[in-house]
C-alpha cells in the first residue's frame, strides 16, 4: 500500500531552469513532509521540510509548496544546476507510532548544461 | 552525518547464511531506524527502535530481526538470507532535540545475496 505517490520518475531540466517534483499522500494524519536528496553511493540527506500549517517554505533555491485540501506537496528547484543532479525523495510522517517516515518512490533529476 | 556509521559497507553472502548489519551512533539519539532501498520502491522501513531493548516492526519486517542492547548500537539480522534481501540498507536516527521528525541517514550497506 503506497501512501505517498511521487512523480515524475525521472526528469531532465536545462541548467537555469525550474525543476518540479510532485507528491500526493492519502493519510490525513500526516503532519510532517520532508524532502531528501540522494547522490549515488550516499545516504539520503534531508533537504527541506514543511508542516501543514504553512503553504510554502523556501530555503535558498529550494521551495516546498503544500496544498492541504488536495493532499499534495511539491518541490521546486529554481535555477537548477548540474550539481543538483541527484535522486529526490518526498516523505511523510505523523505523530506517534515511532514517527515513521513513509517515502515516495523517488525522482531521478538530471540537469543538463 | 549525525555521527552515524554502518558496518560493513559492502557484503556478499550466500543464500541461507545469517547476516548481521551494524548501525552505530555517537550522539545518544533515542530513535533509530533500519530501511531498505530498492529501485522503484524508494525507502521502506524494516524495524525501528525507540530505546534500549524497545523495538517495533516496520512495513517490510518479514525475514529480519533487530536488537538494541546499547543506546549507540542497532543491529539488523537476516537469520537466513535470501536473494530477495539483496538491497542497500540504511540506518537512520531521529534528531532528539527537534520537535519535528527529522531523520538523518547513515552511509548505507550494500548487501548482495547470491
Amino acid at each position: 500500500q503506497q501512501q505517498v505517490k511521487q512523480s515524475p520518475q525521472s526528469l531532465i531540466v536545462q541548467k537555469g531552469g525550474i525543476s518540479i517534483i510532485n507528491c500526493a499522500y492519502e493519510n490525513t494524519a500526516f503532519d510532517y513532509f520532508p524532502w531528501y536528496q540522494q547522490f549515488p553511493g550516499k545516504g539520503p540527506a534531508l533537504l527541506i521540510a514543511i508542516r501543514p500549517d504553512v503553504s510554502e517554505k523556501k530555503e535558498g533555491r529550494f521551495t516546498i509548496s503544500f496544498n492541504k485540501s488536495a493532499k499534495q506537496f511539491s518541490l521546486h528547484i529554481m535555477d537548477s544546476q548540474p550539481g543538483d543532479s541527484a535522486t529526490y525523495f518526498c516523505a511523510a510522517s505523523g505523530t506517534g507510532g515511532g514517527n515513521k517516515l513513509t517515502f515516495g518512490t523517488g525522482t531521478q533529476l538530471k540537469v543538463e548544461l | 552525518d549525525a555521527g552515524i556509521t554502518q558496518s560493513p559497507r559492502h557484503k556478499v553472502t550466500e543464500t541461507g547464511t545469517p547476516v548481521t548489519l551494524r548501525c552505530h551512533q555517537t550522539e545518544n539519539h533515542r530513535y533509530m531506524y533500519w530501511y531498505r532501498q530498492d529501485p522503484g520502491h524508494g525507502l521502506r522501513l524494516i524495524h525501528y527502535s525507540y530505546g534500549v531493548k524497545d523495538t517495533d516492526k516496520g512495513e517490510v519486517s518479514d525475514g529480519y530481526s533487530v536488537s538494541r542492547s546499547k543506546t549507540e548500537d542497532f543491529l539488523l539480522t537476516l537469520e537466513s538470507a535470501t536473494s530477495s534481501q539483496t538491497s542497500v540498507y540504511f540506518c537512520a536516527i531521529r534528531l532528539a532535540r527537534s520537535s519535528y521528525n527529522e531523520q538523518f541517514f547513515g552511509p548505507g550497506t550494500r548487501l548482495t545475496v547470491l
